[in-house]
């Protein structure tokens, strides 16, 4: 069975700097999609970024940027230059066969000013 | 307007009691699922439709049941409510696997507290 672990449950940064969110996964398909989802207070599931296991090179979408490990299982989540928008509940998701997705318990991120 | 949308977004009721909750989509997909969300345990699969005529248990599927009306339309039901199935639940739509990115696309939710 697939799994996603988020091993911080809550994580605090600064505005304007960089933090990165943690997620390890276990799956035994060669090929699957990861995804960031981002919740905010309002409670809509918002996709932040995606990720196919085929490529090697680093998904990236202006401030969210990800570093993709394959062989460590690892999908970790950079924000830069971080926004007091940018508070909310992040979910790390992979996709077993037939899209349906296994997600992690989440990490809440706050923002200070 | 919203591309998935969900009724009602609250919903306060008693044990015992038959609950349904309903999903839209304007996406023109063919998938849709229901998940529910719990503190600490993020989003579980309960059910999934990857056409009309087709209907699958997730991961939680016990105490639900689901009806998928037509492409646009896939509502899930409680036929006994009980307090432990108080939670957040979502829809989500995505398209067909030839087409797909593998991305979902979820509606707003709706919070429901079973008392």
């Amino acid at each position: 069975a697939q799994t996603v672990t988020q091993s911080q449950p809550e994580m605090s940064v600064q505005e304007a700097e960089t933090v990165t969110l943690s997620c390890t996964y276990d799956t035994s398909e060669s090929d699957y999609y990861l995804f960031w989802y981002k919740q905010p207070p309002s409670r809509q599931m918002i996709l932040v970024i995606r990720q196919e296991a085929y490529k090697q090179q680093n998904a990236t979408e202006n401030r969210f940027s990800v570093n993709f490990q394959k062989a460590a299982k690892s999908f970790s989540l950079k924000i830069s230059d971080s926004q007091l928008g940018d508070a909310a509940m992040y979910f790390c998701a992979l996709t077993q066969y037939g899209n349906k997705l296994v997600f992690g318990a989440g990490t809440i991120l706050r923002v200070k000013s | 307007d919203a591309d998935v949308t969900q009724t009602p977004r609250n919903r306060i009721t008693k044990t015992g009691k038959r609950i349904m909750l309903e999903c839209s989509q304007t996406k023109g997909h063919d998938r849709m699922y229901w998940y529910r969300q719990d503190p600490g345990l993020g989003l579980r699969l309960i059910y999934y439709s990857f056409d009309v005529k087709d209907i699958n248990k997730g991961e939680i599927s016990d105490g639900y049941s689901v009806s998928r009306q037509a492409q646009a339309k896939f509502s899930l039901s409680l036929e006994s409510a009980i307090p432990n199935q108080t939670a957040l639940y979502f829809c989500a739509t995505s398209p067909p696997a030839a087409a797909s990115t593998d991305t979902q696309y979820f509606g707003p939710g709706t919070r429901l507290t079973v008392l």
